[in-house]
């Protein structure tokens, strides 16, 4: 089965409004990464954050390791946040092969 | 600055046909990855690679082979490509205990 899982798939917010993201995983993760996704780009590295809480700029990412899951929230969405964000665990150690989600796609509108 | 690059960007194949796809990294990173990537669909791991002259199956390699001869130069290799291997590829590179660095993909279309 799937070994992460993203919710909600999409999500419509205006400008200014905060939005909650959410990845359960199945198996044990070692590594817990956030990206960010453009649309039709490339991924970029947002949060590493395998456990406890971590905050950069306007996002914050939470993850209960016991629990197998994480969040990312970003405050005062900003049309350019727009785009595909993809949570990502390791499973193993020391190996760094990453599992992805199918990933949250947001659109701020102004 | 670092930098993963990849080539061809795009790319429309014949069934059949031999493709091969090229990453290149400045970085000095040890590891490399190949995922493909499909519409709506998260990554998922083809090959990869920890070391020059040796190269590991990921999640999904059937159909797929992977050559690393340099630590700067991965390859991706579909020796026969089918229309299911039709996607977006990326490839990424890192070093212990960070994350990977992602190049700009290749979108190949099999026909």
């Amino acid at each position: 089965g799937q070994q992460v899982q993203q919710s909600p798939s999409s999500l419509v917010l205006q400008e200014g409004e905060n939005a909650e993201l959410q990845c359960n995983f199945s198996s044990t993760a070692t590594q817990l990464q956030w990206f960010y996704q453009s649309p039709g780009g490339s991924l970029v590295s947002l949060l590493s954050n395998p456990s406890g809480t971590k905050h950069t700029g306007r996002l914050t990412s939470t993850t209960v390791t016991k629990e197998r899951r994480s969040s990312l929230h970003i405050s005062s969405s900003q049309t350019t946040d727009s785009g595909t964000y993809l949570c990502a665990i390791d499973r193993s150690t020391g190996n760094y092969k990453y599992v992805f989600g199918a990933g949250t796609r947001l659109k701020v509108i102004a | 600055e670092a930098a993963v690059t990849q080539s061809p960007r795009s790319k429309v194949a014949v069934t059949g046909g031999k493709v091969t796809l090229s990453c290149h990294q400045t970085n000095n990173h040890d590891y490399m990855y190949w995922y493909r990537q499909d519409t709506g669909h998260g990554l998922r791991l083809i090959h990869y690679s920890y070391v020059a002259d040796s190269t590991e199956k990921g999640d999904i390699p059937d159909g797929y082979k992977a050559s690393r001869p340099s630590q700067e130069n991965f390859s991706l290799i579909l020796e026969l490509a089918s229309l299911s291997q039709t996607a977006v590829y990326f490839c990424a590179s890192s070093r212990t205990g960070q994350a990977p660095l992602f190049g700009e993909g290749t979108r190949l279309s099999v026909l």
